[in-house]
């Protein structure tokens, strides 16, 4: 299966700032998820978009998708310090049998904002 | 309160200790899987199973075992624990009905094999 490879691993910025998260991956996908893991905690949705969607907005995040070249990203708006996290893009694969059901995480972007 | 609930938190073991990790999830989820999570190789999936009784592999099975007897609970089992098993594990689970919804994760467990 294939996996989402983030782009940058690490990103600091300040309060108020925006953070742009990217993720590509190599094959066709049903839909792409966006999940945040505070340090020592288990994972988070955060949003869904779908393989016929370009983009969706939730609240300071948006999520754009570009099939055509296979990446998305994720920009979270005016951060604030508690937005500090991890950031993974999960992929549900496109053909249904034995990848039904199945997410394949990215190694995820470290972000942190400083106050 | 919706949740997924695993136990333990933190287990420190040692070699060839047999031990078992719960998991338990409320929502009457028929989709539940198992993570490992390491530095540097993100998660990765371990098992995962589509209803009672039904369960298949991820990408890295090896050393581990589960089983799906009722459907809120999906254990995980390491019947001869390595020191290569040391991670932080995940529990998720979510509606099949409709494959795109969001996975809900336990809070992990750490597990340390010496």
């Amino acid at each position: 299966s294939q996996q989402g490879e983030e782009d940058p691993q690490a990103l600091s910025i300040q309060e108020g700032e925006n953070a742009t998260m990217n993720c590509s991956y190599k094959t066709s996908i049903n839909n792409l998820q966006w999940y945040r893991q505070n340090s020592g905690r288990g994972l988070v949705h955060l949003i869904l978009i779908r393989s016929n969607e370009r983009e969706k907005h939730s609240g300071r995040l948006r999520v754009t998708l570009d099939t055509s070249k296979k990446s998305s990203s994720l920009l979270i708006t005016a951060s604030r310090a508690a937005d500090t996290a991890s950031y993974f893009c999960a992929l549900l694969d496109y053909a249904g049998g034995t990848s039904y059901g199945k997410l394949t995480f990215g190694q995820g972007t470290i972000l942190t904002v400083h106050p | 309160e919706a949740q997924v609930t695993q136990n333990p938190r933190y287990l420190i073991t040692v070699t060839g200790k047999k031990l078992t990790v719960t998991c338990s999830q409320n929502m009457n989820h028929e989709y539940m899987s198992w993570y490992r999570q390491d530095p540097g190789l993100g998660l990765r999936q371990i098992y995962y199973s589509m209803n009672v009784e039904v369960t298949d592999k991820g990408d890295v099975p090896e050393g581990y075992k589960v089983s799906r007897k009722e459907k809120r609970n999906f254990p995980l089992i390491l019947e001869s624990p390595s020191p290569n098993q040391t991670s932080l594990y995940f529990c998720a689970s979510s509606r099949l009905d409709r494959p795109e919804f969001p996975q809900h994760f336990g809070d992990g467990t750490r597990l340390s094999i010496l």
